[in-house]
């Protein structure tokens, strides 16, 4: 089974700071990586898949970057609604099974 | 728009089963496929299963072959998640979510969760 690690565990930031979160997979995934946010109380919400697309109607202050084992998510400016839980998440190629990483919590400084 | 709406919370004693719902709307059901994932309290996602909505083929993760089955009902766009043989650790929010119907890379949207609660 594929692990992802995502670091750090807790992000501290303020409003207006760029954040950089990382997910490294313990085996090659290709660009099988996506990206979700979840705020409490809430469902994930789909940020970027293939690694380095945006979903639909997710602002450009958000991008994805990597392949292979390390991943990338960056925040340019951080905006108060920003301010969440990420998971990364992969599908391994046979059989499709799919692991997230265990997330990275967003906190405001 | 694409939305998926599922049963409300559930709490099911050790040793039962639960079945939960999610209705699809928006968009062709049979053109995509539903996976499910879930969420223990204070803990992050965890991968259970996916259905392809157009033959049912099926794939579980291995920790939950043989306990867990996920099937569809075209005729009104509903997707099922049972599980069997409850314990307490499996008290988790239970989440629907959409993707496509071979060899899904990502999830889109999400059912907004089902709390299932397994308690004596």
């Amino acid at each position: 089974e594929i692990v992802l690690t995502q670091s750090p565990a807790t992000l501290s930031l303020s409003p207006g700071e760029r954040a950089t979160l990382s997910c490294r997979a313990s085996q090659s995934v290709r660009s099988y990586l996506a990206w979700y946010q979840q705020k409490p109380g809430q469902a994930p919400r789909l940020l970027i898949y293939d690694a380095s697309n945006r979903a639909t109607g997710i602002p450009a202050r958000f991008s994805g970057s990597g392949s292979g084992t390390d991943f990338t998510l960056t925040i340019s400016s951080l905006e108060p609604e920003d301010f969440a839980v990420y998971y990364c998440q992969q599908r391994s190629n046979w059989p499709p099974w799919y692991t997230f990483g265990q997330g990275t919590k967003l906190e405001i400084k | 728009q694409v939305q998926l709406v599922q049963s409300g919370a559930e709490a099911k004693k050790p040793g039962a089963s639960v079945k939960v719902s999610c209705k699809a709307s928006g968009y062709s059901f049979t053109n995509y496929g539903l996976t499910w994932v879930r969420q223990a309290p204070g803990q992050g996602l965890e991968w259970m299963g996916w259905i392809n909505a157009y033959n049912d083929n099926t794939n579980y993760a291995q920790k939950f072959q043989g306990r867990v089955t996920l099937t569809t009902d075209a005729s009104t766009s509903t997707a099922y998640m049972e599980l069997r043989s409850l314990r307490s650790d499996d008290t988790a929010v239970y989440y629907c979510a959409r993707g496509r119907k071979v060899l899904p890379n990502w999830f889109d949207p999400w059912g907004q969760g089902t709390l299932v609660t397994v308690s004596s």
